[in-house]
């Protein structure tokens, strides 16, 4: 596609409710990251695949959330039993080259507020 | 590790009037240092990057930056803004060289607001 989709634009979650996240990222690109964005804050780093492969989760906050790449293209990004803190926008990018330090191109991101 | 500190959460200028936007970071690394923009529910666009080089870097939009070493700053301009410059605006920071790992450290973020 012509760039980065994440569906759903919008999520509404009981507290307690699994939910999953997802990415398109632009055909090609080898890198694709996940951000957590909570209201009047900068993005913060959660993980980063390599094509397929996770090479970084440390900022994944807790075991309830999890991310996977399976074929190198379209990542989820599950969060388990959901709080209410995590109520944010969890944004996506993706980079055509290894390192970030090329352009990185960021979804729209997905609005989540666990009630 | 890294942190960006933005120096004002809120921008308030008049249109065509300059505006500087201030960024100062700290790494024990060299870092490479970015300027994001996010317009209401759409993600980051890229205004600008220094990588290496001179350091006055100019982006899109008319938007430009310079790199400060010794202060460790990376304050971003422009000289005469416009009602569509309105926007949240974020420095950040990633560690340059192959070992140093692939994430971004964003600042908090200015809210840029040009009025009338």
């Amino acid at each position: 596609g012509a760039g980065v989709s994440q569906s759903p634009r919008y999520k509404v979650a009981k507290r307690g409710q699994d939910v999953a996240l997802r990415c398109d990222p632009i055909s090609g690109h080898v890198s694709l990251f996940w951000y957590q964005q909570a209201l009047g804050q900068g993005p913060e780093f959660l993980t980063y695949f390599q094509n397929e492969a996770q090479l970084d989760k440390s900022g994944l906050p807790s075991d309830r959330f999890f991310a996977e790449r399976p074929e190198g293209s379209v990542s989820t990004l599950k969060i388990q039993r959901t709080q209410q803190e995590d109520s944010a926008v969890y944004l996506c990018a993706s980079s055509l080259r290894r390192l970030m330090n090329t352009e990185a191109f960021f979804g729209q991101g997905t609005r989540l507020t666990v009630v | 590790a890294q942190s960006v500190t933005q120096l004002d959460s809120q921008v308030p200028v008049f249109e065509e009037a300059p505006v500087e936007l201030r960024c100062n970071y700290s790494s024990s690394v060299s870092v490479y240092l970015f300027w994001y923009v996010q317009y209401p529910n759409q993600g980051l666009q890229l205004l600008l990057k220094y990588l290496s080089g001179s350091t006055l870097v100019k982006g899109i939009n008319g938007f430009e930056a310079e790199f400060n070493k010794s202060q460790t700053s990376f304050h971003l301009r422009k000289p005469s803004v416009h009602i569509s410059d309105t926007a949240e605006y974020f420095c950040a920071v990633i560690p340059n060289g192959e070992t140093s790992g692939s994430r971004l450290t964003f600042g908090e973020g200015t809210q840029l607001t040009v009025n009338p």
